[in-house]
């Protein structure tokens, strides 16, 4: 069984702060790492796909790192504002099946104007 | 076609019955895959398809639970005799594999949430 854990499981934080969630995955048989976005009532958003040590992405105020040698990814956002609320959730693809992704239990964020 | 569309949106049973959820993919996808997500929880893979063969099961899947691509465009996913653990949202998400990528992106839908009374 494939262990992605995600801290903190929510967070408040006020207009115009940056903030950072974790996703920790099993550093072995790495194939891929995802970030979603997923607002209510919504489909998840694709954010990033990061597949290589040391990628870093980014899209907007909105930011990603990766370290698979150590098993862990982080994703920032700069200025949060209250149409980031959201729950994002990290997605691991590798293990015994590269197909299927292993998924966190996501970061609810909650952006207070 | 815009992207991954699931019906019906909510779906609400009494226990004992069959539902039926269905899932449209994107259309040149030729992977779609159904999660099940529980309060509190990330997604959880139960089962893909590509073109119309199911290539992979999840442990999750009992004999209750039946999927099927029969013209490996949408999908149905099927619950037989429904119980109250089934409550939960349903997603499904498409991807196309074979495009050149090295890994595989995959596009997800609204989802189907469940209640069992």
């Amino acid at each position: 069984i494939l262990n992605v854990e995600q801290s903190p499981q929510s967070l408040h934080v006020q207009e115009g702060d940056s903030t950072n969630f974790t996703c920790s995955f099993p550093s072995s048989n790495f194939y891929a790492l995802h970030w979603y976005r997923w607002e209510t009532a919504k489909s998840p958003e694709a954010l990033f796909v990061m597949t290589l040590n040391g990628d870093e992405k980014k899209k907007g105020r909105i930011s990603a790192t990766l370290n698979t040698k150590e098993g862990y990814s982080y994703l920032y956002i700069k200025g949060s504002q209250p149409e980031d609320s959201a729950t994002y959730l990290c997605a691991f693809g590798g293990g015994l099946s590269a197909r299927q992704l292993t998924f966190g239990s996501g970061t609810q964020l909650t952006v207070l104007p | 076609d815009t992207g991954v569309s699931q019906n019906p949106r909510h779906k609400i049973t009494k226990r004992g019955q069959n539902v039926t959820f269905r899932c449209d993919p994107i259309s040149e996808h030729n992977r779609l895959y159904w999660y099940r997500q529980t309060l509190g929880q990330g997604p959880e893979f139960l089962t893909y398809f590509q073109n119309e063969a199911q290539l992979e099961k999840s442990r999750l899947l009992s004999d209750r639970f039946s999927a099927e691509r029969p013209k490996g465009s949408f999908s149905t996913l099927e619950i037989q005799r429904t119980e109250q653990g089934d409550s939960a949202m349903y997603l499904c998400a498409s991807s196309l594999v074979g495009s050149g990528k090295s890994y595989n992106e995959q596009f997800f839908g609204p989802g189907t949430r469940l209640t069992v009374l």
